[in-house]
């Protein structure tokens, strides 16, 4: 078992840009998440999702796009890259209301 | 809305006792996790309260009481290796969404 998958595990990026954080997990979880970590700060959720189909906003939704297209997959998309959004990047999977599992991170910078 | 805290730095010495504590205030409530994250990794599950009292798990204690809005990490006969991060997080009633406090830096020392 793999768990949750996330990659890449760095990435810088210029301002404007766009790219998507890839997470998969192989565990079955009905629920994924997305959370940004500043330095020297707890996590704050930015998306989740209960199903294939089915997400919803967390605290810091703005300027992030997902979808959950599969059980499996839950990419993170940042459109119009900006500072503000310099952070590392946990993706995280739950059975129902259980304990979460965490991906390895995705430490973002841009530029 | 959901309002956590907990101290920002604790320090204590190799083989002795720590509490780190949590208050949190929260619309609903539906459980509290406690989490260890190591410097440049990622955290991972140390326990669950969703009832009050104590949850004893080995050298790791955690505790509950929903009326206060209070919980607290015990680690007990503290190792090097016991230097992290502890986040506090809490589960909503209804929700899905798990919210994290900022995080306890926990500094051993020999």
């Amino acid at each position: 078992n793999a768990g949750v998958t996330q990659t890449p595990k760095f990435r810088i990026l210029k301002i404007g840009q766009s790219m998507t954080l890839q997470c998969a997990q192989d565990m079955n979880h009905n629920y994924m998440y997305w959370y940004r970590q500043d330095p020297g700060m707890g996590l704050k959720l930015i998306y989740y999702s209960v199903g294939a189909g089915i997400t919803d906003k967390g605290e810091v939704p703005n300027g992030y796009n997902v979808s959950r297209s599969t059980t499996e997959d839950f990419p993170l998309r940042l459109e119009l890259a900006a500072p503000s959004q310099t952070s590392v990047y946990f993706c995280a999977s739950s059975l129902t209301d259980e304990k979460l599992f965490f991906g390895s991170g995705t430490q973002l910078s841009v530029l | 809305g959901q309002n956590i805290d907990q101290p920002t730095e604790m320090t204590a010495t190799e083989g002795a006792i720590v509490q780190i504590n949590c208050t949190y205030q929260t619309s609903g409530f539906n459980g509290l996790f406690w989490y260890q994250q190591h410097a440049g990794e990622a955290p991972t599950f140390l326990s669950y309260n969703v009832l009050d009292g104590l949850e004893e798990k080995g050298r790791f204690s955690s505790f509950l009481s929903r009326s206060k809005g209070y919980s607290y990490l015990l680690l007990k006969e503290l190792q090097m290796k016991d230097s992290a991060s502890y986040l506090c997080a809490v589960r909503a009633r209804g929700g899905f969404k798990t919210i994290f406090g900022a995080g306890t830096r926990l500094f051993v020392k020999a």
